[in-house]
This record gives structure tokens, C-alpha cells and sequence, in this order.
């Protein structure tokens, strides 16, 4: 079964704290994204990556950094976080550009 | 730019009322079409998707939407809806096109009272 997990289903941090999420799937697949779910915004799309060590600017990337060393691994980093980022982060993956995606829980991060 | 629109923020039904969610795209070129579900406290998931061929596609739990090419829409529908179907529906669009990614609409709450 088609599986995207995600490091933390909560996660609290302190304004200014670097901040990783990390984002796994099973499934070989190639393209792996990250967006923003915010009340009333939908999904806004930070950054995704169609291989490996490649990585696209979505529509908000500012503030935000990732990583994709290995296929299946895909993360996000904060820099220096700050209250605004404060929102439901998910992470997907697809098989190939223009497929469906498969998305993992989310990570609910509050920054304080 | 690219966008999606879906036209009913929140839908409020009674069980067994019909059901039609709004959503269109703003891209002229081919496309494939998408809607996802998010159940409470549940992650997104795919409701059912259209690549090409018979533009009436069904998905699961009862869903079906229609492709209408020149209309620009993909709209959702459902002939009885369930108390169950309480959810966020959300219309995605990818444009066929080398490094792009899916366009997701704002979503549509559903709100289903039994």
C-alpha cells in the first residue's frame, strides 16, 4: 500500500528556532512536494523536487528551505521560524509529473 | 497565472440531498483533473481523477464529476449524499507541462446534518 510518512504529527518551536520536517514515502516515487494547508487558503504549494538533489520554487517559498538527498526522503527546513509559519504543512509525492499525488498526515507546527 | 476556482466555500446538505461542487481552471492547454478529500482530522486523500477518454468519470463512495472542456470545469457530483461525506472537498488541476505541479482550488466544506 501507497505510503507517505511524515516525521511529526505536532510540533511546538520557539520563534527564530531552525526548524526540520522531514517527509518519507515508499513508493519510488519521483516527484515529492510540500504545500501549506491554511483555514480559508487551500493548499499553497512551498517547494517540490522531480529528482533527486533537484528542487522547484512553489508559490510562497520565502522562508523556507529543503532538502532531497535521497530519493525517498524529501525535507523542509525553517531557517529561523517565525509566528506566521504557523499552519498545517503536508508533504506528497507522485510517480510522475501530471500524476496523482498521495499525500502523508501533515504536521500541525505552532510557532510561538 | 494558473488558477482554480471552486465557487461554494461551505455547502450545508441534509442526508440524502444532491450534491454538485463547482470548480473551474483558468489554463487553455490539456490538463488532468483531480479531486481530493480530506475527512476530520483524516489526510487528504484522491476522490477521482480524469487523464483523457470519457469526460463523466466515476470515483469512489458514490462520486462522480464531468470534465466540460469548454467550460473549463470539473465539476463534483453526488445523486444522495451521506451524513459520512461531512468533509473538505478540494479540486486540483495539473497542466501538462515539464516542471509543473498540481494547482489545488481553496476548497469547499461540506457540512452533511442526518
Amino acid at each position: 500500500d501507497v505510503k507517505v510518512t511524515q516525521s511529526s504529527r505536532y510540533l511546538v518551536k520557539r520563534t527564530g528556532e531552525k526548524v526540520f520536517l522531514e517527509c518519507v514515502q515508499d513508493m519510488d516515487h519521483e516527484n515529492m512536494f510540500w504545500y501549506r494547508q491554511d483555514p480559508g487558503l487551500g493548499l499553497r504549494l512551498i517547494y517540490f523536487s522531480y529528482d533527486v538533489k533537484m528542487k522547484e520554487k512553489g508559490d510562497i517559498p520565502e522562508g523556507y528551505s529543503v532538502s532531497r538527498e535521497k530519493k525517498e526522503r524529501f525535507s523542509l527546513i525553517l531557517e529561523s521560524a517565525s509566528t506566521n509559519q504557523t499552519s498545517m504543512y503536508l508533504c506528497a509525492s507522485s510517480l510522475r509529473q501530471g500524476n496523482e499525488q498521495f499525500f502523508g498526515p501533515g504536521t500541525r507546527l505552532t510557532v510561538l | 497565472a494558473q488558477s482554480v476556482s471552486q465557487h461554494n466555500h461551505h455547502v450545508i446538505l441534509s442526508e440524502a440531498a444532491s450534491l454538485e461542487l463547482g470548480c473551474n481552471y483558468s489554463y487553455g492547454g490539456t490538463v488532468n483533473l483531480f479531486w481530493y478529500v480530506q475527512y476530520p482530522g483524516q489526510h487528504l486523500q484522491l476522490l477521482l481523477k480524469y487523464f483523457s477518454g470519457d469526460p463523466l468519470v466515476k470515483g469512489i463512495k458514490g462520486f462522480e464529476a464531468e470534465f466540460i472542456k469548454s467550460k473549463f470545469s470539473f465539476n463534483l457530483r453526488k445523486p444522495s449524499v451521506q451524513w459520512s461525506d461531512t468533509a473538505e472537498y478540494f479540486c486540483a488541476v495539473n497542466p501538462n507541462q515539464a516542471g509543473t505541479a498540481l494547482i489545488f482550488g481553496k476548497g469547499t466544506t461540506l457540512s452533511v446534518s442526518s
